[in-house]
């Protein structure tokens, strides 16, 4: 099982470029996320997704937009990106969601 | 606001030096407190769920305890390849059950 997979692994944007981040997960679970980590911040969450079908803001969802194509996947999209948006950003998945959750690798995105 | 402290911020060990990670969370409607570990430039890795005071839980030189308002991550004879940033998050009913993260305490063991 590779467990939570995203692409890409790095990323360059100028302002206003827009680009989908993508995620998979191969653990059968419910529930998926997407947060963003930067220094001093801590891991925010941006969106998430209960279960399939369903998608809710959580703390920093302005400037993106999420899809839940299917049960594997969840998908992160910046419109027009911009320089506060360089950050890291993780995709994780739990079985429910009260339940631990598990991350992917990451991808480093930075905005000039 | 409810909220994640953890403490110290950053944590220097020799070798073999055992000491603990405090993580301070809202009392009120917890579902469960979450242990990681990150490692630079990796993602968060899981470790330990808790749920009610009084519940322990022990990986290889790990051990996670929680009482009514802190968790305490112990770390005895501590290696330098336990060098990582460690998380703590909670779950409760008051966030729909989402995860609030703690900024981290990064640990450095050195040899």
């Amino acid at each position: 099982n590779a467990g939570v997979t995203q692409t890409p692994k790095f990323q360059v944007l100028k302002t206003g470029q827009s680009m989908t981040l993508q995620c998979a997960q191969d653990m059968n679970h419910n529930s998926m996320y997407w947060y963003r980590q930067d220094p001093g911040m801590g891991l925010r969450l941006i969106y998430y997704s209960a279960s399939e079908g369903t998608t809710d803001k959580g703390e920093v969802p302005n400037g993106y937009n999420v899809s839940r194509l299917n049960k594997r996947e969840f998908s992160l999209r910046l419109e027009s990106a911009a320089p506060s948006q360089t950050s890291v950003y993780f995709c994780a998945s739990s079985e429910y969601r009260h339940y631990e959750q598990y991350f992917g690798p990451g991808t480093r995105l930075t905005v000039t | 606001e409810d909220q994640v402290t953890q403490s110290p911020e950053a944590l220097r060990l020799q070798e073999g030096e055992s000491s603990s990670l405090n993580c301070s969370y809202t009392v009120s409607g917890l579902r469960g407190l979450f242990w990681y570990r990150q490692d630079p430039g990796k993602g968060p890795e899981f470790l330990f769920t808790l749920y009610s005071a009084g519940e322990e839980k022990e990986k290889e030189r790990l051990k996670a305890t929680l009482t009514k308002k802190e968790s305490f991550l112990h770390i005895t004879a501590p290696k330098p390849e336990d060098s990582a940033t460690y998380l703590c998050a909670d779950s409760r009913t008051s966030s729909n059950y989402k995860l609030t993260f703690g900024k981290g305490t990064l640990l450095t063991v050195n040899p």
